[in-house]
């Protein structure tokens, strides 16, 4: 079943913080994060696993509220290179089967 | 180390032709995906294998779709006969099972006339 995500799009000013929210319906055993430049192939962020942990990744960290089925992005001091479209993918278990959200559309300006 | 590698990049075809898109895997890698993205539906989730094996197809669209791993490093999604609607860019993404990130390859933009 395929995640929910909020916003659908965001626009920052360099230097702004912006939080990417990612929500499922059913228990989660894992969540991912890629972001999509335009034209390109999604690239791996991070993974958080079943556990409530929180990860980072220079200035973008996210965490997994299990209990909540939840997990949220976080990017701080946002930089031009941060613009793309953010996605949440989603595990119900340890087997791969990965959904993605819509994804986010995160545009950062000068 | 090569990334994952798909072909052809760009497929132009006519309603009615078979399709066939290739995705060698990483090496050392033995998880297997195949993605569609449109602007309509996102980023869907076709088919994937562990170890060669097909685990869930549930996304493959209907009959005329069909994917095969024959060895453990090369994928084919073949479409037969292409539709308009099946116009998007198709990604084939590897990794580990049980380590779960996943490594996309380029994508193959196939329009189907």
């Amino acid at each position: 079943q395929q995640p929910v995500q909020s916003p659908q799009a965001v626009i920052l000013r360099e230097g702004e913080d912006a939080v990417i929210n990612c929500s499922s319906s059913k228990a989660l055993y894992s969540v991912h994060w890629y972001r999509q430049k335009h034209g390109e192939a999604p690239v791996f962020l991070m993974i958080l696993l079943k556990g409530g942990e929180q990860k980072g990744h220079e200035k973008i960290s996210a965490s997994f509220n299990e209990k909540k089925q939840q997990s949220s992005l976080y990017l701080t001091a946002s930089q031009l290179s941060y613009s793309g479209t953010y996605f949440c993918g989603t595990e119900n278990d340890i087997m791969g089967d990965m959904r993605f959200g819509a994804g986010t559309r995160l545009t950062v300006k000068p | 180390d090569a990334g994952v590698i798909q072909s052809p990049r760009h497929e132009v075809t006519e309603m009615g032709q078979e399709v066939t898109l290739r995705c060698k895997l990483i090496s050392g890698h033995n998880s297997l995906f195949w993605y569609r993205q449109t602007m309509m539906r996102g980023l869907e989730l076709l088919i994937y294998f562990n170890n060669n094996v097909p685990i869930d197809d549930s996304g493959m669209p209907e009959d005329r779709f069909s994917a095969k791993m024959p060895n453990a490093s090369f994928s084919t999604l073949k479409i037969q006969p292409s539709e308009p609607r099946d116009s998007a860019v198709y990604f084939c993404a590897t990794g580990l099972a049980g380590v779960n990130e996943q490594f996309f390859g380029p994508g193959t933009r196939l329009t189907v006339l």
